[in-house]
């Protein structure tokens, strides 16, 4: 089963603006991370944020966490054409063991030039 | 420093044979993690690997096995295949138990 639910899991936006996904999961997590896809190939890490962080930033990246809603949203600034990829959040879950990254299901964000 | 590789890159089966996947790690990780992501959605985790020994498993027949060698370098075999099995593969390695993980370009499966 999947913990990550993504949030839309489709967006389609003009090149420019600004993009914003969401990201809701169940139980208390080390870390929350978000990795792009490009049209189901490897997954490129973009952000990893730990639980006692709020907000990190990287170039046109702003990684929210709020881990009372048990929820993270990613922001990506002027969007250019070379975004268009499905964005996961993968949640790192407080467990013994294995360090298993929960993926959800996605978002696939299309940029129109 | 190389990145993560797969090999092969995509590969064509038969229901009920065994496949072997590769994956080379990251210069300095250690550990390890597979993955299956079948089309359309996230990847679900397989196992992981940490100083050659499993450190963790999903929820995954015994049929999906794996094996980590000395550098590090890891292979997951499935056998008896299924026509569920047919999906990308994914390994990704990171510097210890806890860390980012990187992942490499995958391996694509399809089961006939």
């Amino acid at each position: 089963s999947q913990q990550g639910e993504e949030d839309p899991q489709a967006l389609s936006i003009q090149e420019g603006e600004n993009a914003t996904m969401n990201c809701s999961y169940k139980t208390s997590i080390n870390n929350l991370q978000w990795y792009r896809q490009n049209s189901g190939r490897g997954l490129v890490h973009l952000i990893l944020i730990r639980s006692n962080e709020r907000e990190k930033h990287s170039g046109r990246l702003r990684v929210t966490l709020d881990t009372s809603k048990k929820s993270s949203s990613l922001l990506i600034t002027a969007s250019r054409a070379a975004d268009t990829a499905s964005y996961f959040c993968a949640t790192d879950p407080i467990i013994q063991g294995a360090q298993k990254l929960v993926f959800g299901q996605g978002t696939r964000l299309t940029i129109n030039p | 420093e190389t990145g993560v590789t797969q090999s092969p890159t995509h590969l064509i089966k038969t229901r009920g044979q065994q496949v072997t996947l590769r994956c080379s790690s990251q210069s300095g990780h250690n550990t390890v993690s597979w993955y299956q992501q079948a089309l359309g959605q996230g990847p679900q985790f397989i196992f992981q690997y940490y100083r050659e020994e499993e450190n963790g498993r999903g929820n995954f027949p015994p049929r999906f096995s794996g094996l980590q060698f000395p550098n590090y370098s890891s292979e997951l075999n499935v056998n008896a295949l299924e026509l569920d099995d047919s999906a990308l593969y994914l390994c990704a390695s990171s510097p210890g138990a806890y860390n980012e993980q990187f992942f490499g370009p995958g391996t694509r499966l399809t089961v006939l």
